[in-house]
């Protein structure tokens, strides 16, 4: 079990530019989440996937933000005509549905600084 | 909608001293209830976590009992570890239409001094 991977671990970027996390979940994790955390904060909901359908997305989530996930494996967060304001964590978790759905577990997040 | 408050931090400790980290909660129907830990520069990692009422969860010496009577979830240490160090988040994952995600307090760092 090599956990949940996310790539780039750090990002800095010009405002305006185009920036895109990658997030590899736990192999047999069906359901996968975007959560953004600023500092001195706790993380908040983006949005997340069952498989490859998209099921619920934070009105966080501005239209310059999209997600994907493709094949129900990995998935991918864009930022377009990134901001200041976009200058935070961006997590990636995974986690099975079901009763054993209950532990939702956590990369090691993307830092995103935009200059 | 749900939310969770956390006791402001920082906390401040010597090795060896005893810990609690409040933690309530307001939710509909029957949440289930987390602590997470993140060390620095660090993703989060589950430390426990309790499903219904009075159930107690523990893990690395660290406990918490969630008590539906006073919406709580206080995290609790006999005796902390400089590598306890770290900030602590307490989180619910609400029951029903909303069980697809977690709602997180703002977090509590803990400093512990040898």
């Amino acid at each position: 079990d090599t956990g949940v991977s996310q790539d780039p671990r750090h990002k800095i970027t010009k405002r305006g530019q185009n920036v895109t996390f990658r997030c590899d979940p736990i192999s047999e994790h069906n359901r996968l989440y975007w959560y953004r955390q600023t500092l001195g904060q706790g993380p908040e909901f983006l949005t997340y996937f069952q498989n490859e359908a998209q099921l619920e997305k934070s009105r966080l989530l501005s239209d310059r933000f999209s997600a994907e996930r493709p094949k129900g494996s990995f998935s991918t967060l864009e930022i377009q005509r990134t901001e200041q304001g976009d200058s935070a964590m961006y997590l990636c978790a995974s986690s099975l549905t079901g009763t054993d759905g209950n532990t939702i577990y956590f990369g090691e997040g993307s830092w995103l600084t935009v200059v | 909608g749900d939310s969770v408050t956390q006791m402001e931090g920082p906390v401040t400790l010597s090795e060896e001293a005893f810990l609690t980290i409040n933690c309530t909660y307001t939710a509909t129907g029957y949440p289930s209830l987390f602590w997470y830990v993140q060390y620095p520069g660090e993703g989060l990692q589950l430390l426990l976590k309790a499903t219904k009422a009075d159930d107690k969860g523990s893990n690395k010496g660290f406990e918490a009992t969630y008590r539906k009577e006073t919406t709580s979830f206080h995290l609790e240490k006999g005796s902390v570890q400089v590598s306890d160090s770290a900030v602590y988040f307490c989180a619910l994952r609400g029951s029903g239409g909303s069980n697809y995600k977690l709602t997180f307090g703002k977090g509590t760092l803990l400093t512990v001094n040898p």
